[in-house]
């Protein structure tokens, strides 16, 4: 079946500090790929997304790569600020049967200035 | 544009009540989903409704159940609560239906079971 993996968190870091967040998946195909952020209280946003291989998604200074040979798609950003903190989930939707979000277990950041 | 609109924001049941949750899509989306949100258990599908058909449905009991309206809204319901059933309901609007197409999420629902 489809699944989604993601580094184990907590995650804290310094401000200005490179951050990775690694997902790898397991799908048949070529799904649609996501990063999605929960700010403490709110729901999930999307912060970036790569449909096909090789793709790259970025927005707000955060990069991911859709990396087919891999299965991967890791959250980068060269330059973390404190405003970043929140739980990061990586994600995908199929290419075939119901179309529906499978998430990661999620990657809880916390950027200390 | 208004978002979407999940209401109530919090609430508080009994074991073995029932309950009923709220969504609003975005205006002009058609297809609507939800999730439960655990600590232990993570975000996990329940069902999608796409103009007014239940399209999707996720491994959870018959207990809980959806529909969906002309316009859109949706509602959740969970009979017979459990104290497993705490969790935040999430709400998700998307255009169509397709697999690219962004989904907007509420900022959900937090049900308490005592």
């Amino acid at each position: 079946g489809n699944s989604v993996t993601q580094m184990e968190g907590p995650v804290t870091l310094s401000e200005e500090a490179f951050l990775t967040i690694n997902c790898t998946y397991t799908a048949t195909g070529y799904p649609s790929l996501f990063w999605y952020v929960q700010y403490p209280g709110e729901g999930l946003q999307l912060l970036l997304k790569a449909t096909k291989a090789d793709d790259k998604g970025s927005n707000k200074g955060f990069e991911a790569t859709y990396r087919k040979e891999t299965t991967s798609f890791h959250l980068e950003k060269g330059s973390v600020q404190v405003s970043d903190s929140a739980v990061y989930f990586c994600a995908l939707t199929p290419e075939w049967g119901a179309q529906k979000l499978v998430f990661g277990q999620g990657t809880r950041l916390t950027i200390n200035p | 544009k208004a978002g979407v609109t999940q209401t109530p924001r919090y609430l508080i049941k009994t074991r073995g009540q029932q309950v009923t949750l709220s969504c609003s899509p975005i205006s002009g989306h058609r297809s609507v989903s939800w999730y439960q949100q655990t600590p232990g258990q993570g975000l996990q599908f329940l069902f999608e409704y796409f103009s007014e058909t239940q399209r999707n449905k996720g491994n959870f009991p018959g207990r809980f159940s959806g529909r969906q309206f002309s316009n859109s809204r949706s509602e959740m319901n969970v009979s017979t609560l459990e104290l497993g059933d705490s969790a935040l309901y999430l709400c998700a609007s998307r255009r169509d239906g397709g697999m690219n197409t962004e989904a907007f999420f509420g900022q959900g629902t937090r049900l308490t079971v005592v």
